[in-house]
């Protein structure tokens, strides 16, 4: 595809429930971010992927937050047990292969927790 | 807190003028990015600046880095009303084997309004 593309693009969901978010990088880009964009907190990095491991989690806010990359390319990003805490935008990115290359940002999905 | 400290907070300008943006940051770099978003959703990539390089141009942005006074300044010439958005600085920084991967830290965001 000509961007990265994100899915859904709003989510509303009840607190308690899981939700799964899901990016689809600009094909042949190893690197893989997530990113969340909150009122409170800005833009916060999340996980980083190369390939289909996730070398640097230590965004993930909580044991609630998992992510994977299958085939080096779609990650999805799953919130467990939501809370309203979790509402944000979240963004997705990729890059050729990380490190001095810039980022491609997806739209992103934004969640609601009521 | 975030990494990237950028004023002002808010600008405001007439159509034509020049746009002065200002990030500031706590450590090391291997790149210093910037970026514009617009209705809080996607972000647009704008220009990258090595710490190595100390000016970069790109149509009509200039983007300053001085590594010695960790700043960076976004200069937007000949301003445009469609120039509206929210103008973010990321830094990558490095981690403890001197490499990067590309984990950006956000400043909070400097909102840009160029009146018509």
């Amino acid at each position: 595809g000509a961007g990265v593309s994100q899915s859904p693009s709003n989510k509303v969901t009840e607190k308690g429930k899981d939700v799964e978010l899901r990016c689809d990088p600009i094909s042949g880009h190893t690197a893989l971010y997530w990113y969340r964009q909150s009122l409170g907190q800005g833009l916060e990095f999340l996980i980083y992927f190369q390939g289909n491991s996730a070398p640097d989690k230590s965004g993930l806010p909580s044991d609630r937050f998992s992510a994977e990359r299958t085939g080096g390319s779609v990650s999805t990003l799953t919130i467990q047990r939501t809370q309203q805490e979790d509402s944000a935008v979240y963004l997705c990115a990729s890059s050729h292969q990380g490190g001095v290359y810039e980022q491609y940002f997806g739209p992103g999905t934004r969640l609601t927790v009521t | 807190s975030q990494q990237g400290e950028e004023d002002p907070q808010a600008l405001s300008i007439q159509e034509g003028e020049n746009a002065t943006m200002n990030c500031s940051y706590k450590t090391s770099i291997n790149n210093l990015q910037w970026y514009r978003q617009n209705s809080g959703r996607g972000l647009v990539h704008l220009i990258l600046i090595r710490s190595n390089e100390r000016e970069k141009h790109s149509g009509r942005l200039r983007v300053t880095l001085d590594t010695s006074k960790k700043s960076s300044s976004l200069l937007i010439t000949a301003s445009r009303a469609a120039d509206t958005a929210s103008y973010f600085c990321a830094t990558d920084g490095v981690n403890a084997g001197g490499t990067s991967y590309g984990k950006l830290t956000f400043g909070q965001g400097t909102i840009l309004t160029v009146h018509p």
